[in-house]
């Protein structure tokens, strides 16, 4: 079965410089590969996402992440942190062929100093 | 669309009362995940639903929690009798089966719903 693994719990940035959050993955077939943020008391809302087609994918609010299928990574960068931006984040890897299950990596949460 | 819609949106209640979760899925969407997070656990499936039919419910912590989906547009997460562990914030999501008609052809992200904050005392 798939899993993620995100490699740190928190993450702490000035505002205005670059933020990487990092993700490794396990998949026995091509996975799909997805972040979502959650801001405070928010639900989940999808940054970005990666089915198959270009590697690097850019999503909302400036964020992209690149596949790196040897590296089994999945890193999320944004080349200026915001103080928006303070949320927690998660990794998540679905498998089609595995009936569409979704496992999420266990969150990164983001502080933002000014 | 209006989203994924649950209610109640906060339901506090007492140790031993049946609680009731609802949730009303994207139309058209015919995937249905039920999730809990807690600061202790993060966040975990609970069951997911394919076409109405119950697919994997192994992260169902036990007896107490069931959950159904009558048809393509609710489903309910019942927990009885419910303890103060149980509490939490339970989201729904819902997403299409890749490989179907429409706009969703291709795509399976989840979209979750604002979540319901469970308290039980």
């Amino acid at each position: 079965a798939q899993s993620v693994t995100q490699l740190d719990s928190h993450v702490s940035v000035s505002e205005g410089t670059p933020v990487l959050l990092r993700c490794n993955y396990s998949s026995s077939y091509s996975p799909s590969l997805f972040w979502y943020v959650q801001h405070p008391n928010k639900g989940l809302q999808l940054l970005l996402k990666y089915t198959s087609a270009a590697t690097l994918v850019k999503g909302i609010n400036g964020f992209e992440a690149e596949f790196k299928k040897s590296e089994t990574s999945f890193h999320l960068t944004k080349p200026s942190a915001h103080m928006s931006d303070a949320a927690e984040y998660f990794c998540v890897v679905s498998e089609k062929e595995n009936n569409n299950d979704m496992r999420f990596g266990a969150g990164t949460r983001l502080t933002v100093k000014p | 669309d209006a989203g994924v819609i649950q209610s109640p949106r906060h339901e506090v209640t007492e140790m031993g009362q049946e609680v009731t979760l609802r949730c009303k899925p994207i139309s058209g969407h015919n995937s249905l995940f039920w999730y809990r997070q807690t600061m202790m656990r993060g966040l975990e499936l609970l069951i997911y639903f394919n076409n109405n039919v119950p697919i994997d419910d192994s992260g169902m912590p036990e007896d107490r929690f069931s959950a159904k989906m009558p048809n393509a547009s609710f489903s309910t997460l019942k927990i009885q009798p419910s303890e103060p562990r149980d509490s939490a914030v339970y989201f729904c999501a819902s997403s299409a089966i890749p490989g179907t008609s429409g706009p969703f052809l291709g795509y399976n992200e989840q979209f979750f719903g604002p979540g319901t904050r469970l308290t039980v005392l």
